[in-house]
């Protein structure tokens, strides 16, 4: 069965600097797409960058990168520049095969508090 | 803000008692998922609509019911509830179907408090 591990529980970066979240996954799909998504303290979920399994460069979107290493099977999110409104859980998602591809299955998260 | 609405944001309830949650997906989207957090299980996929048709089914107990309407709106019915029950309630959309290559965009949650 697919799964994904995020191995950081917490995390504490300084504003203005970059941080690395982790995240593993495991599965016997080819074809997958993973997904990163942010939940603020208000509760709700938002998508931040999507990487397909087939895409050779690594995806970007604004100050968020995801280092893409499919051999590793490994899909570390970095933020760079951090904000205070970077404070949040963190979420790693991938597809799931054993529904189609339509589902996501979801990691446990990381708590990530950005200090002054 | 994604576009997609949640009704209630809140639901506190006793158990043994029968809830319906209300989605409304973002212009344009054709598929509607449910998916339940909670401390224990974290967040499970619950079931999918593509187009008013169930396309994949997950962890949903047979206490739990879902549909989708003509106008894509879809109505999660929780019955004979329980405290384990207890949990944040996502519906999302998506244009399409596959994880390929539609991101799922996530309403604001429903929390529902079961007493």
């Amino acid at each position: 069965a697919q799964k994904i591990t995020q191995t950081q529980p917490g995390m504490f970066v300084q504003e203005k600097e970059a941080v690395t979240l982790d995240c593993t996954y495991d599965t016997s799909d080819q074809s997958y797409g993973l997904f990163w998504y942010k939940q603020p303290s208000s509760g709700e979920m938002i998508f931040l960058i999507y990487q397909g399994s087939y895409d050779e460069q690594n995806a970007t979107e604004g100050r968020y990168s995801l280092n893409f290493q499919k051999a590793r099977k490994s899909a570390n999110l970095v933020i760079s520049a951090s904000q205070l409104g970077d404070s949040a859980m963190y979420f790693c998602a991938m597809s799931r095969p054993d529904m189609g591809r339509r589902a996501l299955t979801f990691g446990s998260g990381t708590r990530l508090q950005v200090q002054p | 803000d994604s576009g997609v609405t949640q009704t209630p944001k809140h639901l506190i309830t006793a158990t043994g008692q029968r809830v319906t949650l209300r989605c409304s997906p973002r212009s344009g989207d054709l598929s509607v998922y449910w998916y339940q957090q909670s401390l224990d299980q974290g967040l499970q996929f619950l079931i999918q609509y593509y187009n008013g048709e169930e396309r994949a089914k997950g962890n949903i107990l047979e206490r739990f019911s879902a549909q989708q309407f003509p106008d894509l709106h879809s109505e999660l019915n929780l019955s004979s509830l329980e405290l384990g029950d207890s949990a944040l309630y996502f519906c999302a959309s998506s244009g399409g179907d596959t994880t390929l290559t539609d991101t799922q965009y996530f309403g604001p949650g429903t929390r529902l408090t079961v007493l």
